[in-house]
């Protein structure tokens, strides 16, 4: 069973610095996809960024990007320039290809300091 | 800027009773789901609906769950007899595509207490 791990419960960052949160997952499917989802206070989830596993180049969206290490597999998040609004949970999420299934790890609550 | 909305916000109920929550997701999106948020533990899925059918359920999702779209705007999750353990943040979600394709867009949740 496909299984998504998050070892960081909580992280913080001083504002305009550099924060990478990490994630790993184990599944034995090579077509698969991995999200970065963050939820705010206001509780919706939002989709951060996307990976498909077939492809190498790391996906990078404005200040977020990420390091895609499928061997290894590892994908982590990195936000730079750290903003106040960046506070939230960020869920790290696998779903293998063709199904609608998303799953998710347990959370990295980031705050931002100022 | 579209968005899923979820009814109520929060609802509490007796254990035995029967539940509806409800979920408007985006006009022009095709694949609806549910997922639940135990508190403190991860997001899980529960199901996945598409052509007026259910297309993907977990193990979560027993006889007790039902998903219906009455009314091709609507989508509702009814829970038959409620359980203290289905006290959950539930959260609605649609998409244009299939999941791997298409970005799921997340309602801000119902939140369901069992007493």
């Amino acid at each position: 069973a496909q299984t998504v791990t998050q070892s960081q419960p909580e992280m913080s960052v001083q504002e305009a610095e550099t924060v990478t949160l990490s994630c790993t997952y184990d599944t034995s499917e090579s077509d698969y996809y991995l999200f970065w989802y963050k939820q705010p206070p206001s509780r919706q989830m939002i989709l951060v960024i996307r990976q498909e596993a077939y492809k190498q180049q790391n996906a990078t969206e404005n200040r977020f990007s990420v390091n895609f290490q499928k061997a290894a597999k590892s994908f982590s998040l990195k936000i730079s320039d750290s903003q106040l609004g960046d506070a939230a949970m960020y869920f790290c999420a696998y779903l293998k290809g063709a199904t609608n299934k998303l799953i998710f790890g347990t959370g990295t609550l980031l705050a931002v300091q100022p | 800027e579209p968005e899923v909305t979820q009814t109520p916000s929060h609802q509490v109920t007796q254990m035995g009773q029967e539940v509806i929550l409800r979920c408007v997701p985006i006009s022009n999106h095709l694949y609806f789901y549910w997922y639940r948020q135990i508190l403190g533990q991860k997001v899980e899925f529960l199901v996945s609906f598409y052509n007026n059918e259910i297309s993907e359920k977990s193990e979560i999702f027993d006889d007790q769950f039902s998903v219906e779209r009455p009314d091709g705007s609507n989508f509702t999750l009814k829970i038959r007899s409620t359980k203290l353990e289905d006290s959950a943040m539930y959260f609605c979600a649609s998409s244009v595509r299939t999941g791997s394709s298409g970005e799921l867009f997340f309602g801000e949740g119902s939140r369901l207490t069992v007493l």
